[in-house]
This record gives structure tokens, C-alpha cells and sequence, in this order.
């Protein structure tokens, strides 16, 4: 177990909002990630992160910042919220080895934006 | 542009029936990922990839890896109804550890 808490669950607000999802990691992974899925579109990449204070932007970062001010504690921002925004939220850690190579996700954050 | 592909989309079966899922990518990578989602919960990881030629198996599931044709599938035997859920593939780029991800099979598999 990667050990990776996601909050809120779910959140609904509306728009114009700013709104802050939180991942939380127990394992001091470098690597975390945030993805939104939407149907049709699988998982896409919003922002990444490599290291505390190290973020760099993904596929759809239009709209989001994030935060990494310690390595446990991964933010996701909506600086104001639209309604395209609204979808389910998955934070990821990443092992570069050993016998959990690969992606481990969260389990999701809804975010519905009115 | 990085795509990856993944065919059928939606797929109704039988149980004791064999079928595939076939995932297409675009880029060279030689690592890929399958995942199982059902209804509401998040990614599990099923099967890791990481060479031309992989072959990986747990229970009524396969999976393989053709780096040259950029081709893996998901194949998947005598199906039973637990194994409806949706199942993704992802390709693992050099590009910062980004995954492309495919768009999802749903499997709904009847008894």
C-alpha cells in the first residue's frame, strides 16, 4: 500500500471559487501527480511533481496550480472554478523500482462545479 | 502527437467466452501499464510492462508487449462476471514520467 490519502472525497462549489484538493503520501515518494478523467478521455495530466518546490505543468494545466511545500503533501488549486472543471480528481505516486515499479493512485476526489 | 489507442471501447461477451483488448501507441516506449477500474473507485494496477516481448499472466488474464509493432493486449480467458470493470492501458513516455492513456475498454461480461 503506497500509502496515498486523497481529500476531500467529494466537494461541490460553485463557480468562480477557488478550491484546494489535498494529496497526502506516507512514504516519501519523490514523484507525484495529479490527473483529472473525464469520460472519454481516459486519465490526462494536469501538474506533476519531482521533488519539494519542484513542479513542472502537464497536458491540461490551464486553470491549476499546485503546491509541494513537503514531500508528504501534494496540492491541486482551482484559482476560480468553471464548470469544465468539474470531474473526478486522481493524485499518483510513482516507484521507479523494486517490486512496485510502476503508478499507484489515490482514491479520487469528485468535484462538481455549479 | 502522442495517442494511444485502445480497441473496442466497449465490449459485451458471455461468460466462458476468450476475447482481447488490443492497445495501440504511437510513440516508442517500452514500458506499458494496464489498469482495472470499476464503477466509482479508483486505478489498480494490473500488469507492468517493460520490455519488448513481455508476457504477464494472473488468473484469467494476459497480457503482452510488442514494442516493434507498439502493440499490447489484454487478453483475457473463459471470462466470469467479476471481471466486468473498465480497463485502460498507458504508455510510459521519456518525456518527464508522463503517462499517455488510452480512453478505456468497458467489459461487461454476462452470465
Amino acid at each position: 500500500d503506497a500509502g496515498i490519502t486523497q481529500s476531500p472525497r467529494h466537494k461541490v462549489t460553485e463557480t468562480g471559487t477557488p478550491v484546494t484538493l489535498r494529496c497526502h503520501q506516507t512514504e516519501n515518494h519523490r514523484y507525484m501527480y495529479w490527473y483529472r478523467q473525464d469520460p472519454g478521455h481516459g486519465l490526462r495530466l494536469i501538474h506533476y511533481s519531482y521533488g519539494v518546490k519542484d513542479t513542472d505543468k502537464g497536458e491540461v494545466s490551464d486553470g491549476y496550480s499546485v503546491s509541494r511545500s513537503k514531500t508528504e503533501d501534494f496540492l491541486l488549486t482551482l484559482e476560480s472554478a468553471t464548470s469544465s472543471q468539474t470531474s473526478v480528481y486522481f493524485c499518483a505516486i510513482s516507484e521507479t523500482s523494486g517490486p512496485n515499479y510502476g503508478y499507484t493512485f489515490g482514491s479520487g476526489t469528485r468535484l462538481t462545479v455549479v | 502527437e502522442l495517442k494511444v489507442e485502445q480497441n473496442p471501447l466497449f465490449l459485451s461477451m458471455q461468460e466462458g467466452k476468450n476475447y482481447t483488448i488490443y492497445c495501440n501507441y504511437s510513440t516508442t516506449s517500452d514500458r506499458l501499464y494496464w489498469y482495472r477500474q470499476d464503477p466509482g473507485k479508483s486505478l489498480e494496477s494490473l500488469f507492468v510492462l517493460l520490455s519488448n516481448g513481455a508476457v504477464k499472466q494472473e488468473g484469467r488474464l494476459m497480457a503482452s508487449l510488442d514494442t516493434k509493432a507498439r502493440l499490447s493486449t489484454l487478453h483475457i480467458t473463459a471470462a466470469v462476471h467479476d471481471l466486468s470493470a473498465t480497463y485502460f492501458c498507458a504508455v510510459d513516455t521519456d518525456s518527464n514520467y508522463q503517462l499517455i492513456w488510452g480512453a478505456g475498454t468497458k467489459l461487461i461480461i454476462k452470465p
